[in-house]
């Protein structure tokens, strides 16, 4: 059980380029979430899927696209990176609870992207 | 809109110190806070979550408290260790169906041996 992970560990693109950065859980979960997060800042909301095949934005959504075409996988788009999205980006997903809703979330271990 | 403060930014104390982390946020309707530890480069590890109708949970040497009405979490720890050594953070949870954190900013902690 590996949990949530998270490719690629660590990126560096020049402005303009794109990429796509994937997500993965095996706990079977509903829920998962991407955030950013900026010194200072704490973790930011980019984007979240409440379940297979669906998406809904999060606080900071602009510059990203996301996907949930498998249950297990959630991936983040940048189509055109801009140095404003150097970050440190942090998957999580989190299992139904007893009443329908998502609980605790489980975070992986984050991705290092440079844009210059 | 809500928003979460955590302070201080950053704390150093030695050994063996009892210690209170604060998180303050500024719209009482939640559902739950949350407070986290992250580990330098690494990802965020669930410690302690409050739901909205209790007061505080405890975990080891770990105890959190929620004063809703303030709009305040403490979370305190007991006999600080240099293992404890982190950034913390705490985070509210205003829905109960789509699972949305909104995080401070954390304290980052240290140890001294």
């Amino acid at each position: 059980n590996a949990g949530v992970t998270q490719t690629p560990k660590f990126r560096v693109l020049k402005t303009g380029q794109s990429m796509t950065l994937l997500c993965a859980q095996d706990m079977n979960h509903e829920y998962m979430y991407w955030y950013r997060q900026d010194p200072g800042m704490g973790l930011r909301l980019i984007h979240y899927s409440v379940g297979e095949g669906t998406t809904a934005k999060g606080e900071v959504p602009d510059g990203y696209n996301v996907s949930r075409l498998k249950k297990q996988n959630f991936l983040l788009g940048l189509e055109s990176a801009a140095p404003s999205q150097t970050s440190v980006y942090f998957c999580a997903s989190s299992p139904s609870g007893e009443a329908g809703g998502p609980e605790t979330q489980y975070f992986g271990p984050g991705t290092r992207l440079l844009v210059l | 809109k809500q928003e979460v403060t955590q302070i201080p930014a950053a704390l150093s104390v030695p050994e063996g110190e009892n210690l209170v982390l604060n998180c303050s946020f500024t719209d009482s309707a939640i559902y739950n806070l949350q407070w986290f530890r992250q580990d330098p480069g690494k990802g965020l590890t669930s410690l302690l979550l409050i739901q909205s109708s209790q007061r505080e949970q405890t975990s080891g040497r770990l105890n959190a408290s929620l004063d809703k009405s303030s709009g305040r979490s403490t979370l305190y720890i007991a006999a600080s260790q240099p293992g404890d050594s982190a950034t913390y953070l705490c985070a509210v949870r205003r829905s109960s169906n789509t699972g949305k954190l909104i995080f401070g900013q954390g304290t980052t902690l240290q140890v001294k041996p």
